[in-house]
């Protein structure tokens, strides 16, 4: 079966240090990874999507970049932390198909980011 | 932009009653999806309907989909206190490419024992 492993659960980093979120995928291969971010309350923004190594394509112009230097490993890291990156980060994955519209995502437990 | 919308964005109600959300979108779809979020986790796939399709169940789920009124709406029926969570609906544009999915902000469901 597949997993999704993404750590840390829980990061409280001070502004202006970087940061580095990592996400592995288990048990599928070439899968389709993302990073959401999610406001308190609020729905899921998408930041990134990639299809493949070092294929990322970014939905929001932000402080925040990604990396997959791996089929199944994707990174979210930003150089200076703003007080605005705090929030709840998720990682997803879902099937590489001939039809991707129809696969669902398979989401992460978070990690939950203080900026201080 | 958020795709689609979720109303009411809170809802309490006594377990064994019935819970109703809907989802309402502005743009066509290929698909739409139902996800449940406890707090503080991730986010569960729970269903998803393909615009063909009117209506789908899965155990105590069920859900709609109008396309021409651009509407979904998720029933919970004889809800228990673990279905207390957020509920969000997600759709994916004809055009969008990829899976990319885009959420609304949820309805947070509180059933009470």
């Amino acid at each position: 079966s597949q997993t999704i492993h993404q750590w840390p659960a829980t990061l409280v980093q001070p502004v202006g240090s970087p940061l580095s979120l990592e996400c592995t995928v288990e048990g599928t291969s070439n899968p389709n990874l993302y990073w959401y971010r999610q406001a308190a309350g609020r729905g899921l923004q998408l930041l990134f999507y990639s299809v493949g190594i070092g294929q990322i394509s970014s939905e929001v112009p932000q402080n925040l970049s990604a990396s997959r230097p791996q089929d199944r490993q994707f990174i979210l890291s930003s150089k200076k932390l703003l007080l605005s990156d705090s929030g709840f980060y998720l990682c997803a994955w879902s099937r590489e198909t001939s039809s991707s519209y129809n696969s669902p995502l398979h989401f992460g437990n978070g990690t939950r980011l203080t900026v201080t | 932009s958020q795709q689609g919308e979720e109303d009411p964005q809170a809802l309490s109600i006594q377990e064994g009653e019935n819970a109703t959300m809907n989802c309402s979108y502005k743009t066509s779809i290929n698909n739409l999806q139902w996800y449940r979020q406890n707090s503080g986790r991730g986010l569960v796939h729970l269903i998803l309907i393909r615009s063909n399709e009117r209506e789908k169940h899965s155990g105590r789920l069920r859900v709609t989909l109008d396309t021409s009124k651009k509407s979904s709406s998720l029933l919970i029926t004889a809800s228990r206190a673990a279905d207390t969570a957020s509920y969000f609906c997600a759709t994916v544009g004809v055009s969008g490419g990829y899976n990319k999915l885009i959420f609304g902000a949820g309805t947070r469901l509180a059933v009470h024992p």
